[in-house]
């Protein structure tokens, strides 16, 4: 299986400043198809999942421009230009290239 | 808009059986792909199991093939996850989810099952 992992494990930040979550994934994430499937998630306290980036960098429709995906290979990057206060809560990176699909750990961000 | 709006968790003995259900809204289910992901509470993301659009191709995490099916019914736009002799570890929240631009699209909110005696 696809192991990914995330760095930092938890991420302090201060509002209004920058943030960044790194994820590695231990293969390749090119399907056949051609596209690379990793995405990130957020989750907030007490909610469900909901996906920020698809594909590595496409931002899903209501997702905060302040959010942006990039990577390729096996590096990928979680950016948030200025963090808020309802930024707050556990992100996951999650590769869906292989079976089965695998995800992080989760990077937890709190002010 | 998407509702996934998951139900049939409980508590249930181990070794025991129990069928969660997926009830989908406001997008073409019988076109889309879906997902079983389960979640420890306080833990992270597990994927469980992937169905087509049709029923036709199914796949299975390790540590739920042989004991756990997933299937669908078109006619109902409803997802379902058997689970059979079920163990301690498979207590989790799990959540059904739509593959669309790509994968994991869309969540639901979940259902608890937790097995214990």
């Amino acid at each position: 299986d696809v192991v990914m992992t995330q760095s930092p494990l938890s991420l302090p930040v201060t509002l209004g400043q920058p943030a960044s979550i790194s994820c590695r994934s231990t293969q390749g994430l090119v399907h056949s198809d051609g596209n690379t499937y990793l995405s990130w998630f957020q989750q907030k306290p007490g909610q469900s999942p909901r996906r920020l980036i698809y594909k590595i960098s496409n931002r899903d429709s209501g997702v905060p421009d302040r959010f942006s995906g990039s990577g390729s290979g096996t590096d990928f990057t979680l950016k948030i230009t200025r963090v808020e206060a309802e930024d707050v809560g556990v992100y996951y990176c999650m590769q869906s290239t292989h079976i089965p699909p695998t995800f992080g750990p989760g990077t937890t961000v709190d002010v | 808009e998407v509702q996934l709006v998951e139900s049939g968790g409980g508590l249930v003995q181990p070794g025991g059986s129990l069928r969660v259900s997926c009830a989908a809204f406001g997008f073409s289910f019988r076109r889309s792909w879906m997902d079983w992901v389960r979640q420890v509470p306080g833990k992270g993301l597990v994927w469980v199991s992937r169905i087509d659009d049709d029923g036709t191709r199914k796949f299975y995490a390790d540590s739920v093939k042989g004991r756990f099916t997933i299937s669908r019914d078109n006619a109902k736009d409803t997802l379902y996850l058997q689970m059979n002799s079920l163990r301690a570890e498979d207590t989790a929240v799990y959540y059904c989810t739509r593959d669309y631009s790509g994968h994991f699209g869309n969540w639901g909110q979940g259902t608890l099952v937790t097995v214990s005696s």
